[in-house]
């Protein structure tokens, strides 16, 4: 079956940019979406078809993905980003699965 | 505005079967292109995609868990149920139920789930 791999955490100082990475097997061919999950409550999509964002979310919030590797970026980190994100894929390949990252937590310093 | 929730059992014994179920608003399972998905999270692990049931009846699993799970569909109801048999500790973990939100193109599709529900944490113990 189709893996995810995100590092277990980054951390970031207040205003600087973070970047979330998600290695998967050609991910590049796939469309990526990722959840923002804080402390207690249910995850919430920052952005899906690995670059849109819904309504609501700033636009500090961006996603790129190409090759092995999609990458969420938050600019300008503010203490409330401070939560666990996950990556996820529909893997068609597999009888039509869905598939979540393993987990980045990111601390804002 | 669409909302689900999700209901069920807080504490359930070994061996026994779970079930689980999603009550939702401000969509229809009998509209094309709709899906609602079961996600579960162990206590400080990640997220599991667990089951989805689309407009059509079309039923995916995860295929660790198949044998054990059976998800179906109550149109007239906007309820979505989740029968998970054989529970064992190790499946001690908040559930949540999702919409399914997504599309197809010629040549591939695109699926995400949101919103979520609030989630109902299930333990597993004798």
């Amino acid at each position: 079956s189709y893996v995810l791999t995100q590092p277990p955490s980054v951390s970031v100082a207040p205003g600087q940019t973070a970047r979330i990475t998600c290695g998967g097997n050609n991910i590049g061919s796939k469309s990526v979406h990722w959840y923002q999950q804080k402390p207690g409550q249910a995850p919430v999509l920052v952005v899906y078809d690995d670059s849109d964002r819904p309504s609501g979310i700033p636009e500090r919030f961006s996603g790129s993905n190409s090759g092995n590797t999609a990458t969420l970026t938050i600019s300008r980190v503010e203490a409330g980003d401070e939560a666990d994100y996950y990556c996820q894929v529909w893997d068609s390949s597999s009888d039509h699965h869905y598939v979540f990252g393993t987990g980045t937590k990111v601390t804002v310093l | 505005q669409i909302t689900l929730k999700e209901s069920g059992p807080t504490l359930v014994k070994p061996t026994q079967t779970l079930t689980l179920t999603c009550t939702f608003s401000g969509f229809s399972l009998s509209t094309s292109g709709v899906g609602v998905g079961w996600i579960r999270q162990p206590p400080g692990k990640a997220l599991e995609w667990l089951a989805l049931i689309y407009w059509n009846d079309d039923k995916r699993y995860s295929p660790s868990l198949k044998s054990r799970l059976t998800i179906t569909k109550d149109t007239s109801k906007n309820q979505v149920v989740l029968t998970m048999t054989n529970m064992d500790p190790v499946d001690t973990a908040t559930y949540y139920c999702a919409h399914r939100r997504g599309y197809c193109s010629s040549t591939s599709c695109y699926n995400w789930f949101d919103p979520w529900g609030q989630g109902t944490l299930v333990t597993v113990s004798s």
